[in-house]
């Protein structure tokens, strides 16, 4: 397994259209994360699955955004409608379970500009 | 809500040079911390992960401390080198809500000089 797989890599659309990210967390990870990334700052949360199932979303996670994982395996990050505050870096990354004891893995993430 | 700095925002050095980076958080109650590193335009790679049992975890060059009571983690590097140079972030889980995502600092940015 080569870890966390994200794509695209960069991505620019004007502004209005909808874009959709995909990425592949290590197989054996049950837990997948998105979080969005502005210049300057720290990665912030949007959205985790376990498995399938969308546990928890960001108050950053407008209307707009929608996050899905069918069969626990990939996931994908549509969003609609884009906007200019849209562009940022957005990573995603995959765990075992970080209250058991282990680490986040992150993916080289995808950037976007809306232009 | 968990809330984590990181001193100082920016770093210079000159090769060679022992340097320490540090990141303080606010919830103490943490069970381990992460620090990763970033180079511009890219993703994150982990460097370290500290488990609350644990003070200190080493690899290579790096040296990592946790203290849960001060609510401070530092970054060692030992003998820079102008490949290290990128931003340093550290992140802790956000414990409410269930510790299911993390809080990062603002990261440090060094840059190492020959």
């Amino acid at each position: 397994d080569t870890g966390v797989s994200q794509d695209p890599r960069h991505k620019i659309t004007k502004r209005g259209q909808n874009v959709t990210f995909r990425c592949d967390p290590i197989s054996e990870h049950n837990r997948l994360y998105w979080y969005r990334q502005t210049l300057g700052q720290g990665p912030e949360f949007l959205t985790y699955f376990q498995n399938e199932a969308q546990l928890e979303k960001s108050r950053l996670l407008s209307d707009r955004f929608s996050a899905e994982r069918p069969k626990g395996s990939f996931s994908t990050l549509e969003i609609q409608r884009t906007e200019q505050g849209d562009s940022a870096m957005y990573l995603c990354a995959s765990s075992l379970g970080p209250d058991r004891g282990y680490g986040y893995t992150f993916g080289s993430g995808t950037r976007l500009t809306v232009v | 809500k968990q809330e984590v700095t990181q001193i100082p925002a920016a770093l210079s050095v000159p090769e060679g040079e022992n340097l320490v980076l540090n990141c303080s958080f606010t919830d103490s109650a943490i069970y381990n911390l992460q620090w990763f590193r970033q180079d511009p335009g890219k993703g994150l790679t982990s460097l370290l992960l500290i488990q609350s049992s644990q003070r200190e975890q080493t690899s290579g060059r790096l040296n990592a401390s946790l203290d849960k009571s001060s609510g401070r983690s530092t970054l060692y590097i030992a003998a820079s080198q102008p490949g290290d140079s990128a931003t340093y972030l550290c992140a802790g889980p956000e414990l409410t809500g269930g510790g299911n995502k993390l809080t990062f600092g603002t990261g440090t940015q060094l840059k190492v000089e020959l």
